[in-house]
C-alpha cells in the first residue's frame, strides 16, 4: 500500500540549516508537496516539486527529491524562529481525484 | 486565504451520540476532502468529493459518513460517535485548475473530543 513516513521531531538553533526528511513509496505520483502547519492551523502549501526534476529552490527552501530511493528532503537555509511549525510531505496524483497521501509530519522546533 | 470554514470549532460530546462537522467553501472548487489528523499519523483521508452528490471513501472511513448536497457544502457525520474518534479534523478543497499545483487549501479545523 501507500506509505509516506517521516522523522517525528527535529530541533536546530536558530541561524542554522534545517533538513526534514521523508520516503514515500508510490512510484507513480506526479507531484510531491511540503505543507507546513503552524500551531492551531490548518496547512498551508509551501512548495512542491515535480516528479520528473531533482531540485527545486525557493529563496530559503531547498527541495531535493531522489527517485530512484523514492526519497524527498526539505532544507530550510537560516532557520528562524518563525519556522517552529509541523512540516508535512505528501505525494499526490493527477489520475483524476487529485487525493494527497500525507506523511506523519516532522515537528520543527528551532532554538534561540 | 481561501473562503474555507469549518463549524463548529471546537464539540466535546459524548460516546454513542451522533455528530454532524460542516464545511463551507466560497470559492467554487469541485473537490473537496475530510482528514483526520493524530499524532504519529499525520493526516488520514477520511472520504472526498468530486462534486455535488458524488463522493468517495478514503482509507479511513469506517464510523463516517458524508454528504454533498451543494458545491459549497460538505458535511461529515460520525453516526455513533467512539472515543477512537477523538481527533482534530480537517477539510480541504481543490481544484483541477488550481495552476499545475493542485493545492490543496485547507480550514482551520475542527476539535472534536468523544468522551
Amino acid at each position: 500500500g501507500e506509505d509516506v513516513e517521516q522523522s517525528l521531531f527535529l530541533s536546530v538553533r536558530e541561524g542554522d540549516s534545517s533538513v526534514i526528511n521523508c520516503t514515500y513509496t508510490d512510484s507513480s505520483s506526479t507531484y510531491l508537496y511540503w505543507y507546513k502547519q503552524e500551531p492551531g492551523a490548518g496547512l498551508q502549501l509551501l512548495t512542491y516539486i515535480f516528479s520528473n526534476m531533482d531540485m527545486k529552490q525557493d529563496q530559503r527552501l531547498t527541495v531535493l527529491l531522489n527517485k530512484k530511493d523514492k526519497h524527498l528532503s526539505l532544507r530550510i537555509a537560516d532557520t528562524q524562529t518563525g519556522d517552529s511549525a509541523i512540516y508535512f510531505c505528501a505525494e499526490g496524483s493527477t489520475s483524476g481525484t487529485y487525493k494527497y497521501i500525507f506523511g506523519t509530519g516532522t515537528r520543527l522546533k528551532v532554538l534561540a | 486565504d481561501a473562503g474555507i470554514t469549518q463549524s463548529p470549532r471546537h464539540k466535546v460530546t459524548e460516546t454513542g451520540t451522533p455528530v454532524t462537522l460542516r464545511c463551507h467553501q466560497t470559492e467554487n472548487h469541485r473537490y473537496m476532502y475530510w482528514y483526520r489528523q493524530d499524532p504519529g499519523h499525520g493526516l488520514r483521508l477520511i472520504h472526498y468529493s468530486y462534486g455535488v452528490k458524488d463522493t468517495d471513501k478514503g482509507e479511513v472511513s469506517d464510523g463516517y459518513s458524508v454528504s454533498r448536497s451543494k458545491t459549497e457544502d460538505f458535511l461529515l457525520t460520525l453516526e455513533s460517535a467512539t472515543s477512537s474518534q477523538t481527533s482534530v479534523y480537517f477539510c480541504a478543497i481543490s481544484e483541477s485548475t488550481s495552476g499545475p499545483t493542485y493545492e490543496q487549501y485547507f480550514g482551520p479545523g475542527t476539535r472534536l473530543t468523544v468522551t
